[in-house]
């Protein structure tokens, strides 16, 4: 069974830091990854995906992301934060090698303040 | 743009009522499905749809049915609703082997149900 681990639930971090959000993924053959982010009261909005090819990705809003099998890993970066980077952040693993058993597993989120 | 739309962004029932939460997508998508929404948990996959008629249970089905008799409509019933319901709800959907081919899953901006 796919699953997804967030260790941090709350990180605080000063305007114009470096941000890194952490996210380890269980999933049996090449996982497909996703950060979303989701603003208070908004829906979910994708940063980024990886499914191949380079491992680290370009995402919007000037996140990136680099995936490393060794470590089962995903971890989101941004290398200075901004203060309407606050909201939400959830890390997804999904695929399906069937037809049909596509689905997305997520993570119990990271909650982004950020103090001036 | 591809549209996720729930008809009920907030709806308060009484316990024991049975409530039906409607999802409707505009972009012909095979796959859709039903999250829960709670702080801590991140989001959880109840139930969720290939084709019409179609349903696979998700990791917490309990307490929860859907319907799919359209392919752009899937609804999910709670058929005696309790207060441990009380979330929000998103709804998704995507094309078929889309997650499989780079693509996302697409989400409505949610149903906050209380249960009183």
């Amino acid at each position: 069974a796919q699953s997804v681990t967030q260790p941090d639930i709350h990180i605080t971090v000063s305007e114009g830091a470096s941000l890194e959000l952490r996210c380890n993924y269980s999933y049996g053959a090449t996982p497909y990854l996703f950060w979303y982010v989701q603003s208070p009261g908004q829906g979910l909005q994708l940063l980024l995906k990886y499914f191949s090819g380079d491992t680290l990705v370009q995402g919007i809003k000037g996140f990136e992301a680099e995936f490393k099998r060794s470590q089962s890993s995903f971890n989101l970066r941004k290398p200075s934060v901004h203060w309407s980077d606050a909201a939400e952040y959830f890390c997804a693993v999904g695929g399906g090698t069937n037809f049909g058993n596509e689905k997305l597993t997520f993570g119990t989120g990271t909650r982004l303040t950020i103090i001036p | 743009d591809v549209k996720v739309t729930q008809s009920s962004r907030y709806l308060v029932k009484r316990t024991g009522e049975k409530v039906f939460l409607e999802c409707v997508q505009d972009m012909d998508h095979e796959n859709m499905f039903w999250y829960r929404q709670d702080p801590g948990l991140g989001l959880r996959l109840i139930y969720f749809s290939y084709d019409v008629k179609m349903k696979e249970k998700g990791d917490i089905p309990e307490g929860y049915s859907v319907s799919r008799e359209k392919k752009e409509r899937f609804s999910l019933i709670l058929e005696s609703a309790s207060t441990n319901q009380t979330s929000m709800y998103l709804c998704a959907s995507t094309g078929i082997r889309d997650l499989l081919s780079g693509n996302t899953i697409y989400f409505g901006e949610g149903s906050w149900l209380t249960v009183v």
